[in-house]
């Protein structure tokens, strides 16, 4: 157990429709990663928030929108969904301490939500 | 930008030792990481190599090469239960984030 939680495990929705994904990251944790696993294009890194604040952005689309509350949970909106959103939707945190030569950039991964969009 | 190339699929038999490669090309460099995930599950962290040379932990040793950009995965006295995917990945350039390889499927046989 990573210590990081992520809800509903799954779900299932229409196209066109908009879900919620919610990450509680580990305790003491202020960086929430969200990322997306689809079976053609591995495990794609969408936006990180820190502290409260958006800190970079990946492969994420407009249709997509992420926010972090201040008692640090995170929500990942998928709006206007579409066929090709499935996948498995991870959060991970960590840290984010800057020091080099350590493991400051290792991230706990939870179980991820897996979104099917019929 | 960041790039990471692995290959696809393995085979191996139970109690032999495998050797799942990993090249990169990054702009700097901050470590590389492996990851264990099994089907449907979240990725589980095995190691972090940010100097030279070779890391043992257990069964599981990894090498690291930044001249080449290159790192290896060894898996000793295979396991049915080592049958998973196996991440490399690299932080981007700007430290915010990791960088996945698509992953090597490995299998591991009786």
């Amino acid at each position: 157990d990573s210590g990081v939680t992520q809800t509903p495990k799954h779900l299932i929705t229409a196209t066109g429709q908009r879900v919620t994904l919610r990450c509680s990251p580990r305790s003491g944790d202020l960086s929430v990663y969200w990322y997306q696993q689809s079976l053609d294009q591995g495990l794609q890194f969408l936006i990180q928030y820190y502290n409260g604040e958006e800190r970079a952005k990946g492969n994420i689309l407009e249709r997509f929108s992420a926010q972090q509350f201040p008692d640090l949970h995170s929500e990942l909106n998928l709006s206007s969904l579409e066929l090709g959103d499935s996948a498995l939707y991870f959060c991970a945190s960590s840290d984010s301490r800057l020091a080099g030569g350590s493991s400051s950039y290792e991230q706990y991964f939870g179980p991820g939500t897996r979104l099917t969009v019929t | 930008g960041q790039n990471i190339d692995q290959p696809t699929e393995m085979t191996a038999t139970e109690g032999a030792i495998v050797q799942i490669n990993c090249t990169y090309q990054t702009s700097g460099f901050n470590g590389l990481f492996w990851y264990q995930q099994h089907a449907g599950e979240a990725p589980t962290f095995l190691s972090y190599n940010v100097l030279d040379g070779l890391e043992e932990k257990g069964r599981f040793s990894s090498f690291l090469s930044r001249s080449k950009g290159y790192s290896y995965l060894l898996l000793k006295e295979l396991q049915m239960k080592d049958s998973a995917s196996y991440l490399c990945a690299v932080p981007n350039q700007a430290g915010t984030a990791l960088i996945f390889g698509k992953g090597t499927t490995l299998s591991v046989s009786s």
